[in-house]
């Protein structure tokens, strides 16, 4: 069975500061593992994916992640966050064994908040 | 259109009674996907479509719920009987192809059973 965890429901940081979100994975084949963003009153935004290739993957607003196939995770990161960083995160995977396995699993999100 | 587009964006209706959501994907998307989003539930998917392949029904919660995708564009989520319960946003969203992992979603339709 496919899930996602992602053990925090809100993370603080200050502006200027590193920014980690966690996520971990449970996929019975190979992970396509995914992260989105949901600003206030908006739709959700592709951010970045990982298929194969490189662990960590860079992505949009300077934002990326680093895949872990022993921790089975896959964190997303930034350098040094912003205050207009402060959304909604999903993380998000599924089992990359067929092209009929579409179906995404995705976290229950964690909230961002960027104090200036 | 530009984007995946969903209406209504809101719609209070009261218990026991059907609704209609509608999703218009992007042009020549094959996929489109209904998800739920509860307050602290993250998204719950429902129901996938693509192409021409019998749709993935199996996160629809009970036989109230029901999808159909018509000449494989528009959408039409319906729910039957609404109970309290059903109260939740739901999103649409859609892909090209199965070369492409990237989903775009929809503003979402906010749905309150009253």
């Amino acid at each position: 069975a496919q899930s996602v965890a992602q053990p925090e429901d809100q993370v603080n940081v200050a502006e200027g500061n590193p920014l980690t979100v966690k996520c971990t994975y449970s996929v019975s084949g190979n992970p396509y593992l995914f992260w989105y963003v949901q600003y206030p009153n908006r739709g959700l935004q592709f951010l970045l994916k990982y298929i194969t290739g490189d662990n960590l993957v860079k992505g949009s607003y300077g934002f990326e992640a680093e895949f872990n196939k022993s921790q089975t995770s896959f964190h997303l990161k930034k350098p040094s966050a912003l205050v207009s960083d402060s959304a909604l995160y999903f993380c998000a995977v599924r089992d990359g064994r067929g092209s009929t396995l579409g179906r995404l699993y995705f976290g229950r999100g964690t909230q961002l908040t960027v104090w200036p | 259109g530009a984007g995946v587009s969903q209406s209504p964006s809101n719609k209070v209706t009261e218990k026991g009674k059907d609704v209609e959501l509608r999703c218009d994907p992007i042009s020549g998307h094959t996929a489109l996907y209904w998800y739920r989003q509860s307050l602290g539930q993250g998204l719950e998917f429902l129901i996938y479509f693509q192409g021409n392949s019998a749709p993935d029904k199996s996160g629809l919660p009970s036989d109230r719920f029901s999808a159909e995708r018509t000449g494989g564009s528009v959408s039409t989520l319906t729910i039957q009987r609404t109970q309290q319960e059903d109260s939740a946003v739901y999103l649409c969203a859609s892909r090209s192809g199965t070369s492409t992992e990237k989903l775009f979603f929809g503003s979402g339709t906010q749905l309150s059973v009253l």
